[in-house]
Protein backbone atom coordinates (compact mmCIF):
# COMPACT_ATOMS: atom_id res chain seq x y z
CA UNK A 1 0.00 0.00 0.00
CA UNK A 2 1.23 3.44 -1.57
CA UNK A 3 1.58 6.25 1.67
CA UNK A 4 1.30 8.79 -0.72
CA UNK A 5 -1.00 11.70 -0.69
CA UNK A 6 -2.50 14.46 -3.28
CA UNK A 7 -4.53 17.19 -2.54
CA UNK A 8 -7.06 18.74 -4.16
CA UNK A 9 -8.12 15.77 -6.23
CA UNK A 10 -9.99 17.70 -8.23
CA UNK A 11 -9.81 21.81 -8.89
CA UNK A 12 -11.78 23.59 -11.52
CA UNK A 13 -10.29 27.26 -11.53
CA UNK A 14 -10.43 30.38 -13.51
CA UNK A 15 -7.76 32.30 -15.70
CA UNK A 16 -4.84 34.03 -13.86
CA UNK A 17 -5.20 32.00 -10.47
CA UNK A 18 -2.66 30.90 -8.53
CA UNK A 19 -2.86 27.74 -7.75
CA UNK A 20 -0.83 25.07 -5.28
CA UNK A 21 -1.35 21.34 -5.90
CA UNK A 22 0.36 19.59 -2.96
CA UNK A 23 1.93 16.05 -2.69
CA UNK A 24 2.85 14.02 0.71
CA UNK A 25 4.45 10.73 1.34
CA UNK A 26 5.19 9.04 4.46
CA UNK A 27 7.65 6.90 3.05
CA UNK A 28 10.41 8.47 3.63
CA UNK A 29 11.67 8.78 -0.13
CA UNK A 30 14.25 10.84 -1.28
CA UNK A 31 13.46 10.83 -4.54
CA UNK A 32 9.81 12.67 -5.85
CA UNK A 33 8.42 13.66 -9.21
CA UNK A 34 5.32 15.60 -10.79
CA UNK A 35 4.21 14.06 -13.89
CA UNK A 36 1.75 15.52 -16.40
CA UNK A 37 -1.00 13.00 -18.10
CA UNK A 38 -3.79 14.01 -20.87
CA UNK A 39 -6.63 11.49 -21.20
CA UNK A 40 -5.55 8.72 -23.24
CA UNK A 41 -1.67 9.78 -23.59
CA UNK A 42 1.47 9.27 -21.98
CA UNK A 43 2.84 10.34 -18.91
CA UNK A 44 5.20 13.65 -18.88
CA UNK A 45 7.76 14.32 -16.20
CA UNK A 46 7.55 17.89 -15.63
CA UNK A 47 9.85 17.81 -12.32
CA UNK A 48 12.03 15.46 -9.60
CA UNK A 49 13.85 15.93 -6.73
CA UNK A 50 16.72 13.55 -5.22
CA UNK A 51 15.89 15.35 -1.58
CA UNK A 52 15.67 18.72 0.40
CA UNK A 53 16.71 21.61 -1.47
CA UNK A 54 16.95 19.70 -4.73
CA UNK A 55 14.72 20.21 -7.80
CA UNK A 56 15.35 19.80 -11.75
CA UNK A 57 13.28 20.40 -14.26
CA UNK A 58 12.12 17.25 -16.42
CA UNK A 59 11.81 16.35 -20.01
CA UNK A 60 8.63 18.57 -20.69
CA UNK A 61 8.75 22.03 -19.96
CA UNK A 62 5.98 23.66 -17.71
CA UNK A 63 5.81 26.65 -16.43
CA UNK A 64 4.79 25.16 -12.96
CA UNK A 65 7.69 25.47 -10.25
CA UNK A 66 8.03 23.52 -7.29
CA UNK A 67 9.74 23.60 -3.98
CA UNK A 68 10.74 20.64 -1.68
CA UNK A 69 12.07 22.12 1.56
CA UNK A 70 11.01 18.60 3.92
CA UNK A 71 11.59 15.24 2.85
CA UNK A 72 7.80 14.24 2.53
CA UNK A 73 6.60 17.45 0.81
CA UNK A 74 6.64 18.06 -2.66
CA UNK A 75 4.66 20.81 -3.60
CA UNK A 76 3.52 22.41 -7.33
CA UNK A 77 2.31 25.79 -8.04
CA UNK A 78 0.93 27.46 -10.81
CA UNK A 79 1.75 31.06 -10.79
CA UNK A 80 -0.90 32.17 -13.35
CA UNK A 81 -3.41 29.18 -14.25
CA UNK A 82 -4.18 29.04 -17.94
CA UNK A 83 -6.71 26.79 -20.04
CA UNK A 84 -3.36 25.06 -21.65
CA UNK A 85 -3.07 23.89 -18.30
CA UNK A 86 -5.86 21.28 -17.88
CA UNK A 87 -4.59 18.33 -17.47
CA UNK A 88 -3.61 15.05 -14.82
CA UNK A 89 -0.84 16.24 -12.20
CA UNK A 90 0.36 12.89 -10.84
CA UNK A 91 2.57 12.80 -7.98
CA UNK A 92 5.11 9.79 -7.39
CA UNK A 93 8.17 8.83 -5.16
CA UNK A 94 10.56 6.30 -4.54
CA UNK A 95 13.72 5.11 -2.74
CA UNK A 96 17.51 5.74 -4.02
CA UNK A 97 19.01 1.95 -4.07
CA UNK A 98 19.42 -0.81 -6.15
CA UNK A 99 17.24 -3.53 -7.39
CA UNK A 100 14.39 -4.47 -4.91
CA UNK A 101 14.20 -1.03 -3.33
CA UNK A 102 13.84 1.26 -5.62
CA UNK A 103 9.99 0.72 -6.58
CA UNK A 104 8.11 4.18 -7.96
CA UNK A 105 4.79 4.69 -6.32
CA UNK A 106 1.86 6.88 -7.61
CA UNK A 107 -0.37 9.05 -5.81
CA UNK A 108 -4.28 9.29 -6.74
CA UNK A 109 -3.73 12.22 -8.94
CA UNK A 110 -5.33 15.87 -8.94
CA UNK A 111 -7.15 16.69 -11.98
CA UNK A 112 -7.06 20.25 -12.86
CA UNK A 113 -9.52 22.34 -15.25
CA UNK A 114 -9.05 25.93 -15.79
CA UNK A 115 -11.74 27.75 -17.33
CA UNK B 1 18.29 8.78 -25.04
CA UNK B 2 17.23 5.92 -23.51
CA UNK B 3 13.93 4.27 -24.91
CA UNK B 4 11.23 2.27 -23.58
CA UNK B 5 9.24 0.68 -25.87
CA UNK B 6 5.88 -0.70 -26.32
CA UNK B 7 2.98 -1.96 -28.68
CA UNK B 8 0.05 0.94 -28.19
CA UNK B 9 -2.25 -1.35 -29.03
CA UNK B 10 -5.47 -1.55 -28.86
CA UNK B 11 -4.84 -5.29 -27.61
CA UNK B 12 -8.46 -7.05 -27.71
CA UNK B 13 -8.68 -10.89 -25.78
CA UNK B 14 -11.60 -12.69 -25.14
CA UNK B 15 -12.28 -13.11 -21.42
CA UNK B 16 -10.52 -16.55 -19.78
CA UNK B 17 -7.48 -16.06 -22.39
CA UNK B 18 -3.88 -15.10 -21.91
CA UNK B 19 -3.22 -11.62 -22.66
CA UNK B 20 0.42 -11.03 -23.43
CA UNK B 21 2.24 -7.82 -23.13
CA UNK B 22 5.45 -6.82 -24.41
CA UNK B 23 8.31 -3.99 -23.85
CA UNK B 24 11.42 -3.38 -25.36
CA UNK B 25 14.29 -0.75 -23.74
CA UNK B 26 17.48 0.26 -25.24
CA UNK B 27 19.69 0.62 -22.35
CA UNK B 28 21.57 -2.44 -21.59
CA UNK B 29 22.64 -1.88 -18.52
CA UNK B 30 19.19 -1.39 -17.01
CA UNK B 31 18.75 -3.40 -13.70
CA UNK B 32 15.04 -2.86 -12.71
CA UNK B 33 11.99 -3.34 -14.27
CA UNK B 34 8.06 -2.91 -13.64
CA UNK B 35 4.90 -2.95 -15.07
CA UNK B 36 2.00 -0.67 -13.96
CA UNK B 37 -1.56 -1.00 -14.68
CA UNK B 38 -3.54 1.99 -15.35
CA UNK B 39 -7.24 2.41 -15.45
CA UNK B 40 -8.80 5.63 -17.60
CA UNK B 41 -8.82 8.62 -15.61
CA UNK B 42 -6.41 7.13 -12.60
CA UNK B 43 -3.22 7.01 -11.19
CA UNK B 44 -0.93 3.68 -12.17
CA UNK B 45 -0.62 1.42 -9.86
CA UNK B 46 2.39 -1.02 -9.86
CA UNK B 47 1.58 -5.03 -10.68
CA UNK B 48 5.03 -6.16 -10.69
CA UNK B 49 8.69 -5.67 -10.12
CA UNK B 50 11.40 -7.59 -12.18
CA UNK B 51 15.35 -7.55 -11.40
CA UNK B 52 16.56 -10.79 -12.48
CA UNK B 53 16.24 -12.82 -15.86
CA UNK B 54 13.45 -15.36 -15.88
CA UNK B 55 10.50 -15.49 -14.93
CA UNK B 56 8.53 -14.02 -11.78
CA UNK B 57 4.76 -15.12 -10.79
CA UNK B 58 2.26 -13.30 -9.17
CA UNK B 59 -1.32 -15.17 -9.17
CA UNK B 60 -2.43 -14.93 -12.82
CA UNK B 61 0.70 -12.42 -13.79
CA UNK B 62 4.02 -13.18 -14.63
CA UNK B 63 6.74 -10.88 -15.88
CA UNK B 64 9.72 -12.34 -17.98
CA UNK B 65 12.78 -10.87 -18.43
CA UNK B 66 15.55 -11.46 -21.07
CA UNK B 67 18.36 -8.92 -20.69
CA UNK B 68 20.45 -10.37 -23.35
CA UNK B 69 17.49 -9.84 -25.66
CA UNK B 70 16.33 -6.25 -23.81
CA UNK B 71 13.20 -7.63 -23.60
CA UNK B 72 10.66 -7.72 -20.58
CA UNK B 73 7.06 -8.75 -20.76
CA UNK B 74 4.17 -8.94 -18.85
CA UNK B 75 1.78 -12.41 -18.78
CA UNK B 76 -1.67 -12.37 -18.12
CA UNK B 77 -3.92 -15.59 -17.75
CA UNK B 78 -7.27 -16.01 -17.18
CA UNK B 79 -8.05 -12.25 -18.43
CA UNK B 80 -10.81 -10.56 -16.75
CA UNK B 81 -12.67 -7.61 -18.04
CA UNK B 82 -11.54 -5.78 -14.74
CA UNK B 83 -7.85 -6.02 -16.58
CA UNK B 84 -9.05 -3.75 -19.10
CA UNK B 85 -6.69 -0.65 -18.43
CA UNK B 86 -3.45 0.58 -20.04
CA UNK B 87 -0.48 -1.12 -19.27
CA UNK B 88 3.01 0.48 -18.45
CA UNK B 89 6.43 -0.98 -18.52
CA UNK B 90 9.23 1.21 -16.67
CA UNK B 91 12.78 0.61 -16.50
CA UNK B 92 15.34 1.76 -14.18
CA UNK B 93 18.78 2.74 -15.97
CA UNK B 94 22.09 2.35 -14.01
CA UNK B 95 24.61 3.95 -12.31
CA UNK B 96 24.58 7.64 -12.82
CA UNK B 97 20.96 7.97 -14.65
CA UNK B 98 19.52 6.56 -12.01
CA UNK B 99 17.35 9.72 -10.87
CA UNK B 100 14.09 8.50 -13.03
CA UNK B 101 12.22 5.68 -14.40
CA UNK B 102 11.77 5.39 -18.13
CA UNK B 103 8.25 5.03 -18.87
CA UNK B 104 6.70 3.11 -22.48
CA UNK B 105 3.98 5.25 -23.84
CA UNK B 106 1.33 2.05 -22.67
CA UNK B 107 -0.60 -0.97 -24.51
CA UNK B 108 -4.40 -0.51 -23.91
CA UNK B 109 -5.67 -3.95 -22.83
CA UNK B 110 -9.56 -4.88 -23.88
CA UNK B 111 -10.48 -8.03 -22.16
CA UNK B 112 -13.93 -8.76 -24.10
CA UNK B 113 -16.91 -10.68 -21.80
Amino acid sequence: EADIYQTPRYLVIGTGKKITLECSQTMGHDKMYWYQQDPGMELHLIHYSYGVNSTEKGDLSSESTVSRIRTEHFPLTLESARPSHTSQYLCASRNSGGPGTDTQYFGPGTRLTVL
Amino acid sequence: QKEVEQNSGPLSVPEGAIASLNCTYSDRVSQSFFWYRQYSGKSPELIMSIYSNGDKEDGRFTAQLNKASQYVSLLIRDSQPSDSATYLCAVNPFGGSNYKLTFGKGTLLTVNP
